[in-house]
């Protein structure tokens, strides 16, 4: 898996879009973006995958660069539920070892 | 419903003995996976299986141990060898890849506790 880099906690007022950036520089041409979230105590929730076009479900959207080297998911009208962990990985859709997640960044959804 | 069932939810367990952590989906996934959690730590694979009768040892499989008898069950043995057991233990699965990925699901975990 390619190495992501997101930043480490970030704040959001409720109601508001939440937009959670991810750095992947060096994903290679045939590696997913990935985004799951975990909250405290329960295991990670999968929200959405991409691969070189933006894509869009019920949870969130992830727009993703036309060098794929970032990417931001957004979940357009965050509520209190939303705190969460958010994981980025870039990997191979496919592959057999699982996934490689680090410490993603940590949303706080502010009343 | 379909999904992946973990039990028990939380386990105590005493230094010295080994427990058994179930894993049941039944979602027709091939794969199946482990991973253990440390507190505001990330996931950490033990061990995978990718068909029944066969399984791969993670990056920390020391003090675990797997089976996979059946498609739709994947059981983790956390032995007396493993020396820091405490933590909250992940279980997950796959199916067969598809023209647009192959997203890997999650249990709702279980939390074992050494006393």
């Amino acid at each position: 898996d390619a190495k992501t880099t997101q930043p480490t906690s970030m704040d959001c007022a409720e109601g508001r879009a939440a937009n959670l950036p991810c750095n992947h520089s060096t994903i290679s041409g045939n590696e997913y973006v990935y985004w799951y979230r975990q909250i405290h105590s329960q295991g990670p929730q999968y929200i959405i995958h991409g691969l070189k076009n933006n894509e869009t479900n019920e949870m969130a959207s992830l727009i993703i660069t036309e060098d794929r080297k970032s990417s931001t998911l957004i979940l357009p009208h965050a509520t209190l539920r939303d705190t969460a962990v958010y994981y980025c990985i870039a990997t191979l859709g496919g592959g057999a070892d699982g996934l490689t997640f680090g410490k993603g960044t940590h949303l706080i959804i502010q009343p | 419903d379909g999904g992946i069932t973990q039990s028990p939810k939380y386990l105590f367990r005493k230094e010295g003995q080994n427990v058994t952590l179930s894993c049941e989906q039944n979602l027709n996934h091939d794969a199946m996976y482990w991973y253990r959690q440390d507190p505001g730590q990330g996931l950490r694979l033990i061990y995978y299986s990718q068909i029944v009768n066969d399984f791969q040892k993670g990056d920390i499989a020391e003090g675990y141990s797997v089976s996979r008898e059946k498609k739709e069950s994947f059981p983790l043995t956390v032995t007396s060898a493993q020396k820091n057991p405490t933590a909250f233990y992940l279980c997950a699965s796959r199916g067969r890849r598809s023209s647009f990925g192959n997203t890997i699901y999650f249990g709702e975990g279980s939390w074992l506790t050494v006393v």
